[in-house]
């Protein structure tokens, strides 16, 4: 079992430019949600998808937006980068059981450095 | 979703117990507790997740007293290879909100 995989590990990118991130959740898992984390920081919940649809977002502007597959990958974007978008970007899979009992998994993450 | 509030940093030596302790107040009757351990430039690891009682594990173990208002996660004999940083959270509904964790270290 691959677990979660996520693309590139590193990315340098222009102010202003846009990026794609990308994941692949762990076998027969359904949701996906991205975070971002700042250096000495949690990380900051910017949404989740489920069954190819946003279902949660956090307090983030609409600059990030994703997308979820039919066989549950999914990428982030992020257009019109700013300096402040340089951090670690994490995707955790998970499987909807509900009642609140979920085990999410990390991947290893993608760090994004804008310049 | 109950905030959480646990020490900024611990330090500890190596073969000791460690202790963390966190407090969510507002804790609601849906939500579970769980912990994950995250190493610099890597992702969270879960370590443990528990309701009430009791939890353990082949890491950890849990401990929730009834009013389910605090947790504390238990390590047993940590190494320095259980230097990292442990968040505690409250989750629901697939939705996991990470407070500043936890910044542990281990001394030789």
């Amino acid at each position: 079992d691959a677990g979660v995989t996520q693309s590139p590990t590193h990315l340098i990118k222009t102010r202003g430019q846009q990026v794609t991130l990308r994941c692949s959740p762990k076998s027969g898992h359904d949701t996906v949600s991205w975070y971002q984390q700042a250096l000495g920081q949690g990380p900051q919940f910017i949404f989740q998808y489920y069954e190819e649809e946003e279902r949660q977002r956090g307090n983030f502007p609409d600059r990030f937006s994703g997308h979820q597959f039919p066989n549950y990958s999914s990428e982030l974007n992020v257009n019109a980068l700013l300096l402040g978008d340089s951090a670690l970007y994490l995707c955790a899979s998970s499987l909807a059981l509900g009642e609140g009992n979920t085990e999410a998994f990390f991947g290893q993450g993608t760090r994004l450095t804008v310049v | 979703l109950a905030k959480t509030t646990q020490p900024i940093s611990m330090d500890s030596y190596e073969g000791q117990e460690v202790n963390i302790t966190c407090s969510h107040n507002n804790i609601a009757t849906n939500d579970y507790i769980t912990w994950y351990q995250q190493f610099p430039s890597q992702g969270p690891r879960f370590i443990i997740q528990g309701y009430k009682t009791k939890v353990t594990n082949e890491v950890a173990s849990l401990f929730i007293p009834a009013d389910r208002k605090s947790s504390t996660l238990s390590l047993p004999r940590v190494s320095l290879s259980d230097t990292a940083v442990y968040y505690c959270l409250v989750n629901r509904d697939d939705k996991i909100i990470f407070g500043k964790g936890t910044r542990l270290h281990i001394l030789p």
